[in-house]
């Protein structure tokens, strides 16, 4: 089956840090990742969909400057929070579309961050 | 928008009973996505369905498309069945992205 790899799964920054989150998948050439973040007991919220070559969109509310997005080959796409702060620690998860399979679903591991 | 209802929100079971877990959703679909997450994040996609029923190992998903409505169910259930289980839908037009909208999950806790 299809396999998306995210690292790191955790993190640990100071605020005003940079961190990178990378997303890959191992077996297929993802043509349209998604960004994933979940606040604790509650559900995935859409964060912005990566379409490799061009540039992300972003769901309205998510700060584009703040969570930077690149998907610049058909196997990885990173997301970059900038200048994190606490509020920002969250669990970010990845999930990954099989041109050939549009329909299904695979999901990275997950990252969880926490800004201190 | 689709909006994806799951029911029960928590459910607490003893090792050995059978468990069902249900998701309803008010707009037409492509597919809905049985997915279940562990305490640890990450997630694994159980079933995709679109129609009728599908079966693995001891997890049994089914769909009725004219109600709107699937279950996910669980036979002699395990500890190691206790996590949150999340129902997803596919819209029926997906265009270039085929954008996922959640239900907020159910969590399970399988008692030994």
């Amino acid at each position: 089956g299809a396999v998306v790899s995210q690292h790191p799964s955790r993190v640990i920054c100071k605020s005003g840090t940079s961190v990178k989150i990378e997303c890959r998948s191992l077996d297929f050439q993802a043509t349209t990742m998604f960004w994933y973040r979940q606040f604790p007991k509650q559900s995935l919220m859409l964060m912005a969909t990566s379409n490799e070559g061009s540039k992300a969109t972003y769901e309205q509310g998510v700060e584009k400057d703040k969570f930077l997005i690149n998907h610049a080959s058909l196997t990885l796409s990173t997301l970059t929070v900038t200048s994190a702060h606490p509020e920002d620690s969250s669990f970010y998860i990845c999930s990954a579309r099989a041109p050939l399979r549009p329909t299904e679903a695979f999901f990275g591991q997950g990252t969880r961050l926490t800004v201190v | 928008k689709n909006e994806v209802e799951q029911s029960p929100q928590n459910l607490t079971a003893q090792e050995g009973e059978f468990i069902t877990i249900n998701c309803s959703y008010s707009v037409g679909i492509s597919a809905l996505h049985w997915l279940q997450q562990h305490p640890g994040g990450g997630i694994v996609s159980l079933f995709m369905l679109s129609s009728g029923k599908k079966k693995h190992g001891r997890l049994i998903a089914t769909i009725n498309i004219q109600e709107k409505h699937s279950s996910l169910h669980i036979t002699a259930s395990h500890p190691r069945d206790s996590a949150v289980y999340i129902c997803a839908v596919s819209p029926k037009s997906g265009g270039s992205n085929y954008k996922l909208t959640f239900g907020k999950g159910t969590l399970l806790t399988v008692n030994p």
